[in-house]
């Protein structure tokens, strides 16, 4: 079936430090999303791409749907300490291994 | 306020018995999904529902069941089939195909 590949699995980064974590799969998506899941809670939809070369932005967060339909990255500017949690890639019903974000102050 | 709402926020469950996962949404979405989360991975998919009475088996349904008599409503039930049912289960809804997904708060479930 179809996979994501989510990288990195953890980030460990200081307060106020940009971050940036990826996702890529063999098969193409029509759709990307991005989700963050706090600790207990379900997945809050973070930004979604609908189009090949798609770039949106959402306050501090930036993504980009890969030209090929294959790839997306997430980059957060400017760490704080509330961004700490996972952040999950998805497709089609298809969800990445996600990125375990930890924050020093 | 519209949402989903999962019930129980933690479970227990006894060797040899069945228990009921409930999903309520009041978005009037037509698709809901359920997925199962273990720690330090993403979610996989169980079941999903795009209408009502109608369901589909998703990646690992073994040892689960569903139904879907109510637009708003739909049930996972964990069956003594399933070996391994220690897990986080969220529940999701979607208004159409290839929307972002609506999820709950999950329920815990772990074995006595």
């Amino acid at each position: 079936g179809q996979q994501l590949n989510q990288s990195p699995q953890s980030m460990f980064i200081q307060e106020g430090e940009d971050v940036s974590m990826n996702c890529t799969s063999s098969s193409i998506f029509n759709t990307w999303l991005w989700y963050k899941q706090d600790p207990g809670e379900g997945p809050v939809l973070l930004i979604a791409l609908y189009k090949a070369g798609e770039l949106t932005s959402n306050g501090r967060l930036t993504a980009q749907f890969g030209i090929t339909r294959k790839d997306s990255f997430l980059n957060i500017s400017a760490s704080i300490p509330s961004d700490v949690g996972i952040y999950f890639c998805a497709g089609q019903l298809v969800f990445g291994q996600g990125t375990r974000l930890t924050i020093n102050p | 306020d519209g949402g989903i709402t999962q019930s129980p926020k933690y479970l227990f469950r006894k060797e040899g018995q069945n228990v009921t996962l409930s999903c309520e949404q009041n978005l009037n979405h037509d698709a809901m999904y359920w997925y199962r989360q273990d720690p330090g991975q993403g979610l996989r998919l169980i079941y999903y529902s795009q209408i009502v009475n109608d369901f589909q088996k998703g990646d690992i349904a073994e040892g689960y069941s569903v139904s879907r008599e109510k637009k708003e409503s739909f049930p996972l039930t964990v069956t003594s089939a399933q070996k391994n049912p220690t897990a986080f289960y969220l529940c999701a809804s979607e208004r159409a195909g290839n929307q972002p997904q609506h999820f709950g708060d999950g329920t815990r479930l772990s074995i006595l």
